[in-house]
């Protein structure tokens, strides 16, 4: 079964310093999305992006976050300014054109800010 | 505002042993259901998922779920469980029909801890 891919799997970071998430969706997908999950909360939804925009974000999804496909294969998520409280797993996922509701969803990327 | 609910945070069974795991959600229209599994050290991968038709939906490695809508409920069920189902297991529902956005909202998840 095709996958979603994850780099890299942990990421430990200085508090302030710029991290970038990445991540390749499967390839003939056409929706792409990042949740996160806080050690022992629920997975939150961060953003979901469609054609080259965000199509839906959060509350959590603020300036400090943003989302690109710089080349038609991977998916990234930047944080600008890391905060201590963005310490959580970050999962990316897709879906296709005509199974928008069936996410798959990447192994995680564990991210650790000091 | 949708929610999910999942009531049992730890379970844990013995080998054989039947499962439940109870979950609600709260939102007014129609929706999509799903139950994802974790497996320890791996990703998120779908379990089933019930979008309209049977309210008794089968999934895989012997899973099954019930939508009764009058309850908002969507419980996992699994008649004899194996150590290699110890795992952390998700309800997540989206809004269906022309709402939907792909979007899904989670429970805060059961761990499954099944002794041999």
């Amino acid at each position: 079964e095709p996958e979603v891919t994850q780099t890299p799997s942990h990421q430990v970071t200085q508090m302030g310093q710029e991290v970038i998430l990445r991540c390749v969706p499967i390839s003939n997908h056409l929706y792409f999305y990042w949740y996160r999950q806080i050690l022992g909360q629920k997975v939150e939804f961060l953003v979901s992006f469609y054609n080259n925009e965000i199509s839906e974000k959060s509350e959590i999804f603020d300036d400090q976050f943003s989302v690109e496909r710089p080349d038609g294969s991977n998916f990234t998520l930047k944080i600008r300014s890391t905060k201590l409280e963005d310490s959580a797993m970050y999962f990316c996922a897709s879906s296709g054109r005509t199974t928008r509701e069936k996410l798959f969803f990447g192994s995680g990327t564990q991210l650790s800010v000091l | 505002a949708q929610s999910v609910s999942q009531h049992n945070h730890h379970v844990i069974l013995s080998e054989a042993a039947s499962l439940e795991l109870g979950c609600n959600y709260s939102y007014g229209g129609t929706v999509n259901l799903f139950w994802y599994v974790q497996y320890p050290g791996q990703h998120l991968q779908l379990l089933l998922k019930y979008f309209s038709g049977d309210p008794l939906v089968k999934g895989i490695k012997g899973f099954e779920a019930e939508f009764i809508k009058s309850k908002f409920s969507f419980n996992l069920r699994k008649p004899s469980v194996q150590w290699s189902d110890t795992a952390e297991y998700f309800c997540a529902v989206n809004a269906g029909g022309s709402s939907n956005t792909g979007k899904l909202i989670f429970g805060q998840g059961t761990t499954l801890q099944v002794k041999p």
